[in-house]
């Protein structure tokens, strides 16, 4: 069955520096991406989703990229803010649509 | 913005009794999902839900799930016979359209089974 993995459970940054948080599937079939933001107590939050014919995306202050040939997936978040302190998740489609999740990155600004 | 709701926030049962779990999905979304994160894990699927049909259900969806519409807002998961085992947070989540369209997810009903 598919997986989706993490490569760093714990990211801790700087604010205002850029943050990086990857993720690896090994479905090679998937044709969709998404990153999700939970916050404590909260549900997944939708951030930035990627189709499979496309290698880069933006929205505000987020870039994702998408290597298909090494099945790996990336976040970056411009200029981080103590606001985006959370649980980062990929996620990738999968039979059925339903959304297989990584294990999850906690992300944590310092001021 | 619109946003999917879920009641209750917190569900205290006790072992072997049926719970119920509701959610009401973005009023223009046409699918509709659960999953479940119990404490320190992933998110995983449960199942996808169109038309008044069940679209896909995961190995952990037993007979002991269900999952309905009951009216034009509201979808609903029950749980006949809980165990301890079922014990997690509880997500809905729904979606405009099928293929490669964002789930959009409640904030979760915790369910705690004693």
């Amino acid at each position: 069955g598919e997986s989706v993995g993490l490569h760093l459970p714990t990211l801790s940054v700087q604010e205002g520096d850029n943050s990086i948080i990857n993720c690896a599937y090994s479905n090679s079939a998937s044709d969709y991406f998404i990153w999700y933001k939970q916050e404590s107590g909260k549900g997944p939050q939708f951030i930035i989703d990627i189709r499979s014919n496309m290698d880069k995306r933006q929205g505000q202050r987020v870039t994702v990229l998408l290597n298909k040939t090494v099945k790996h997936l990336s976040l970056q978040i411009a200029a981080t803010q103590p606001g985006d302190s959370a649980v980062y998740f990929c996620a990738v489609n999968s039979k059925g649509n339903k959304l297989v999740f990584g294990a999850g990155t906690i992300l944590r600004v310092k001021s | 913005e619109p946003e999917v709701t879920q009641t209750p926030s917190h569900q205290v049962t006790q072992m072997g009794q049926e719970v119920i779990l509701r959610c009401v999905p973005i009023s223009n979304h046409l699918y509709f999902y659960w999953y479940r994160q119990i404490l320190g894990q992933k998110v995983e699927f449960l199942v996808s839900f169109y038309n008044n049909e069940i679209s896909e259900k995961s190995e952990i969806f037993d007979d002991q799930f269900s999952v309905e519409r009951p009216d034009g807002s509201n979808f609903t998961l029950k749980i006949r016979s809980t165990k301890l085992e079922d014990s997690a947070m509880y997500f809905c989540a729904s979606s405009e359209w099928f293929s490669n369209q964002p789930q959009h997810f409640g904030d979760g009903t915790r369910l705690s089974i004693l």
